[in-house]
């Protein structure tokens, strides 16, 4: 089993949608959790981190469910410029070896 | 605009070449990476600098030497590289020294291919 598992899509949304991403991790102690973005031939940017309360910035809102170790990231009213790789991103142990899962592709098209 | 600046943004070199990349961060992060991205593949992990000292190599090949000159720059020396080796080479920084989190700032990356 992967560190970081995630679906890669594509996922190929209209304008408008709302679209979810599901991330799972295999490390019950992982201590810390991120979205990452990455438009294509760009580095990767942080999104936003995930908390275990949950955490919302905008039309996107994060969510950690510990006890089956996933972490999802859902997308409102998608745009045009939401259309990139989403990364799932977990630090197992507080060390310097974050895990990148392998992305998931999102299209939003008009 | 990212804080992380990498320099040459495009490098094409030879198998014989020596070449090095360059990074610089002035946020007062203490920790430096390198990172290798293939297409359509996530960052692979390289070496992690933490306080200008090397805290991880991650099995890299010796044709990559990492330095760290000072809390502000990392560089990557590059000698005799394979075909194999072209991707885009990231570098990245974050703020503690002692402990990751996963909240890395990455700089727009050295777009390298080995002829």
């Amino acid at each position: 089993r992967k560190e970081v598992e995630q679906d890669p899509g594509p996922f190929n949304v209209p304008e408008g949608a709302t679209v979810a991403f599901n991330c799972t991790y295999s490390n019950s102690a992982s201590q810390s959790f991120f979205w990452y973005r990455q438009d294509c031939r760009k580095e990767p940017k942080l999104l936003m981190s995930v908390y275990s309360s949950g955490n919302e910035d905008g039309r996107f809102t994060a969510q950690l469910n510990r006890a089956s170790q996933y972490i999802s990231l859902l997308i409102r009213d998608s745009k045009l410029s939401d259309s990139a790789t989403y990364l799932c991103v977990v630090n197992p142990t507080g060390g310097f070896k974050t895990i990148f899962g392998a992305g998931t592709r999102l299209f939003v098209k008009a | 605009d990212t804080e992380v600046t990498q320099t040459p943004k495009h490098l094409v070199m030879g198998m014989t070449n020596k070449k090095s990349l360059k990074c610089e961060q002035h946020m007062g992060h203490r920790a430096m990476y390198w990172y290798k991205q293939k297409a359509k593949k996530p960052p692979e992990l390289m070496f992690v600098y933490s306080y200008e000292k090397l805290s991880i190599n991650e099995s890299v090949p010796s044709r990559f030497s990492p330095e760290c000159p000072n809390s502000s720059l990392l560089n990557l020396h590059l000698h005799a590289l394979q075909p194999e080796d072209s991707a885009l080479y990231l570098c990245a920084s974050s703020q503690e020294g002692d402990r990751g989190t996963g909240e890395l700032f990455f700089g727009e990356g050295s777009r390298l291919t080995v002829l």
